[in-house]
This record gives C-alpha cells, structure tokens and sequence, in this order.
C-alpha cells in the first residue's frame, strides 16, 4: 500500500530564499509524480508531472526530480515570492491511477 | 481554471438530509475521480470512473454514498442521510492518457465545501 510523507510540514522562509521541498513514498513502482499547490480553500492546481523515464522536470522557477530508486522526490522553488504561499502536496498514483497524496508541506514566504 | 467545473461551490445542510453533488470533467477525459479532503489533510481516494463504468470504490465510500457517471460524460456524488463527519471539500479531477504514453494526469476542480451543522 502507498504511503507519502512529506517533510517539513511547515516552512516560512523570507522572500528571496531558494527552497526544497521533501516528498517519500514507500511503493517504488510508480509511472509519474504529480506536484500540486492548493491555496486555502481552492481546489489543487497541477505544477508538475515528472515521469518515471525521467530524472528532472522544470517549470519556470520550480524544478522537481524523481528517484524512483529511494522512494524520493523533491520540489525546488528558486527565488521564492509571497506568491508562493501555499500548501504543496505530492502525489503518485496508486492503482487504477488514483492519486495517494501525502499531508502537503504549507509554506509562507514572508515579504 | 483547470477546466474541471463542480456545483455547488458551498453546501449547508442539516444532519439527516440527502445532498447532491456535480462535476463536469474536461470533456475529452475519460477518467473522473472523485476525493474527500478534511482540513489540514491531504485529498483521500473515494471513487473512480473510466466512462460510465465505475471501476473502483474506497472503504470509505460508505453505504450512505453513492456516485454516478451517465454516459461517460459529467458525474454526480450523493451523501444520503449526512453525518456531522461528512463535513469536508469534495474534489472532482479528470484525465487522460497523455499523447504517447501511458501516463495520465489528473486535473482538479475546484470543489465542494460541505458543512453539515
């Protein structure tokens, strides 16, 4: 069974800072890893997808990286902004391609 | 906008009553899912559709739930008789298999808030 942790789950960091943010799952035999942020009370807005063939995946100042290997993947947020506070939440999928999603790491970037 | 639409965006109801949740996923998709998120949690898996069929349910799909997909196309979700315990957001997500792979990514609507008083 798919288990997802994610550490720490709570940052608050000044403007400016580069960050990383920590996920681990148990089940190595995934296909992808979706990242998403989820502002207080909205629904979740996909940041990145990162496929099991690869290693790395960008999108304007987030980076995420996958090792299947050691259950890990990390999300970095270069030149973090306030607009960046939110909670972000990992998920890769289980069977059937429902999501297990782990308890998000909530960030306040402070300006 | 994730193109993903649910109604009502908030709900208010009173133990005991039955509630009816929609979801129109982005009409191309042919996966709909649908999770419970209670606060300061992440989202749970509760429900999953491939077209019309439902393929999957969780055990915490209780007797009081129930979801429909007609004709493979938008979605419903009905508590019957709420619980206090049923209070939570309801989210809705759509998918498919990305071109050339056997990868899906899922896309969220932007829920329903259920408040049972």
């Amino acid at each position: 069974k798919q288990e997802v942790t994610q550490i720490p789950a709570a940052l608050s960091v000044p403007e400016g800072e580069n960050l990383v943010l920590n996920c681990s799952f148990t089940d190595s035999a995934i296909y992808n890893l979706q990242w998403f942020r989820q502002d207080p009370g909205k629904g979740l807005t996909s940041l990145l997808l990162i496929q099991s063939s690869q290693r790395e995946q960008t999108s304007g100042r987030l980076n995420a990286s996958l090792d299947k290997s050691s259950g890990r993947s990390t999300l970095y947020i270069a030149a973090s902004q306030p607009g960046d506070s939110a909670t972000y939440l990992c998920a890769p999928p289980g069977n059937t391609g429902k999501l297990i999603f782990g308890q998000g790491t909530t960030l306040q970037v402070k300006p | 906008d994730t193109g993903v639409s649910q109604n009502p965006r908030h709900k208010i109801t009173k133990r005991g009553q039955n509630v009816t949740f929609r979801c129109d996923p982005i009409s191309e998709h042919n996966r709909l899912y649908w999770y419970r998120q209670t606060l300061g949690q992440g989202p749970e898996f509760l429900t999953y559709f491939q077209n019309e069929a439902q393929l999957e349910k969780s055990r915490l799909l209780s007797d009081r739930f129930s979801a429909e997909r007609p004709k493979g196309s938008f979605s419903t979700l009905e508590i019957q008789r709420t619980e206090q315990g049923d209070s939570a957001m309801y989210l809705c997500a759509s998918s498919s298999r990305l071109p050339g792979q056997g990868t899906y990514e899922q896309y969220f609507g932007p829920g329903t808030r259920l408040t049972v008083t």
